[in-house]
C-alpha cells in the first residue's frame, strides 16, 4: 500500500512553460485535493475532486487546471508558469465518509524561473 | 468563510517541557472538525490529532492533548514530556462537516517549534 505518491518531488520551470503535477492514490478514496503550500501563509486549496470525473476550485485555483478520469489519479496542471506560482504542491485524498482523516502527499517542490 | 490564526510564528522549549500551541477560528458553521498536522522537516504531513466539534470531551493522543473552546472559537495543543522528534511545523486545521465543501481543509499560517537537548 503505497498510500499518496506525488511526482516530480522537485521541478523547476522557466516562465511560460507548462507542465503536469503526478497524484495517485491507492487506497480507494473519493475525494483527492491539491494544495500549495507558501512561506508564512499555510497551505491553501488549489481544486479538488469529490469522486471521478467530479472537480471544484479550491480557495486558488487560477492558473492551474484538473481533471478526474480515474479513481486514483489526481493530476495538476500548469498552462503557463509563472514565477508566483513557485510554491510546494501537496496532494491529499480520503474517504468521502467519515473520518475525513486526508492523507498526503511527500510533496513537490516547484520553481519557476 | 472560515479563518485559521496561529499567533505564535515561533516557539522553543527544552526537551521534556511541555508546550502549548494556541488556534484561534472564525465559522458561523456548528458542525465541524479541527486538526492539528504536524510537518517535520522531511515535508510529510502527519495527522497529530483531531477533534469533533460536537464532542465536549477534549481529544489526546498519548503525549499530545487539546483544549477545545468552541464559545471562545479556540483549539489550543498541548505537547506533554515534549522530545527532540517533536520538532517540526505544526499546522491547525479546520473542516466543516457535510455539505458542498465539506472537507476542504483552511489551514492556519503554523506554528514553528523546536525542541532543544
Amino acid at each position: 500500500n503505497a498510500g499518496v505518491t506525488q511526482t516530480p518531488k522537485f521541478q523547476v520551470l522557466k516562465t511560460g512553460q507548462s507542465m503536469t503535477l503526478q497524484c495517485a492514490q491507492d487506497m480507494n478514496h473519493e475525494y483527492m485535493s491539491w494544495y500549495r503550500q507558501d512561506p508564512g501563509m499555510g497551505l491553501r486549496l488549489i481544486h479538488y475532486s469529490v469522486g471521478a470525473g467530479i472537480t471544484d476550485q479550491g480557495e486558488v485555483p487560477n492558473g492551474y487546471n484538473v481533471s478526474r478520469s480515474t479513481t486514483e489519479d489526481f493530476p495538476l496542471r500548469l498552462l503557463s508558469a509563472a514565477p508566483s506560482q513557485t510554491s510546494v504542491y501537496f496532494c491529499a485524498s480520503s474517504y468521502g465518509q467519515g473520518p475525513y482523516e486526508q492523507y498526503f502527499g511527500p510533496g513537490t517542490r516547484l520553481t519557476v524561473t | 468563510a472560515q479563518t485559521v490564526t496561529q499567533s505564535q510564528p515561533e516557539m522553543s522549549v527544552q526537551e521534556a517541557e511541555t508546550v502549548t500551541l494556541s488556534c484561534t477560528y472564525d465559522t458561523s458553521e456548528n458542525n465541524y472538525y479541527l486538526f492539528w498536522y504536524k510537518q517535520p522537516p522531511s515535508r510529510q504531513m502527519i495527522l497529530v490529532i483531531r477533534q469533533e466539534a460536537y464532542k465536549q470531551q477534549n481529544a489526546t493522543e498519548n503525549r499530545f492533548s487539546v483544549n477545545f473552546q468552541k464559545a471562545a472559537k479556540s483549539f489550543s495543543l498541548k505537547i506533554s514530556d515534549s522530545q527532540l522528534g517533536d520538532t517540526a511545523m505544526y499546522f491547525c486545521a479546520f473542516m466543516k462537516h457535510g455539505g458542498q465543501g465539506a472537507q476542504k481543509l483552511v489551514f492556519g499560517q503554523g506554528t514553528r517549534l523546536t525542541i532543544n537537548p
